[in-house]
């Protein structure tokens, strides 16, 4: 089983701020990879798929890089809306699919 | 628009069987998977397993197979998830989501079914 690791754990930044997001797999997915947004009380949304691709809808301050092993999500500014928890996905051996832990993304 | 339409909360009591449901609209709901993640309280996600309602075609994550059963009856473009005894570790809200082997991500996905098991 591929094991997908997300860091932090929690991250806090003030609103207008870049966030960072880090997510890494035990063995190269190439960029078989989606990030999808939690909010509280709320399903999971996909944000990104093929690594760095925005699904429809998603703002353009949303960005994913990365492939193999190596997996980022930046949120260039954060607006209100975007204190959620973030989880990694990747699909590479479908339907096998594993998720990150998540990383909570909270107002400092 | 497409839509999964899920079954509403479930209180229940060990031992007890349960059946819930979710319905697609908005596109053929022959001609995707359907997928379900379970998240427990506070925790992450876990794919469960996914159906083909075309073919009823099901395969299970290695942690829930013999634990579940996913069932469609695409007449109704319904899809469903199925315990036959629960157990309080059941606890935990149940998603379902669209899934497909040349888009492998899940989109969209269900509002969610709440199971709760407590004697």
């Amino acid at each position: 089983e591929i094991v997908m690791t997300q860091s932090p754990a929690t991250l806090s930044v003030s609103p207008g701020e870049r966030a960072t997001l880090s997510c890494r797999a035990s063995q190269s997915v190439s960029s078989n990879l989606a990030w999808y947004q939690q909010k509280p009380g709320q399903a999971p949304r996909l944000l990104i798929y093929g690594a760095s691709t925005r699904a429809t809808g998603i703002p353009a301050r949303f960005s994913g890089s990365g492939s193999g092993t190596e997996f980022t999500l930046t949120i260039s500014s954060l607006q209100s809306e975007d204190f959620a928890v973030y989880y990694c996905q990747q699909y590479n051996n479908w339907p096998f699919w594993t998720f990150g832990q998540g990383t909570k993304v909270e107002i400092k | 628009e497409v839509q999964l339409v899920q079954s509403g909360a479930e209180v229940k009591k060990p031992g007890e069987s349960l059946k819930i449901s979710c319905k697609g609209s908005g596109y053929s709901f022959t001609s995707y998977w359907i997928g379900w993640v379970r998240q427990m309280p506070g925790k992450g996600l876990e794919w469960m397993g996914i159906i083909y309602p075309g073919d009823s075609d099901t395969r299970y994550s290695p942690s829930f197979q013999g634990q579940v059963t996913i069932s469609a009856d695409k007449s109704i473009s319904t899809a469903y998830l199925q315990w036959s005894s629960l157990k309080a570790s059941d606890t935990a809200m149940y998603y379902c989501a669209r899934t497909d082997p040349s888009r492998r991500w899940f989109d969209p996905w269900g509002q969610g079914t709440l199971v709760t098991v407590s004697s």
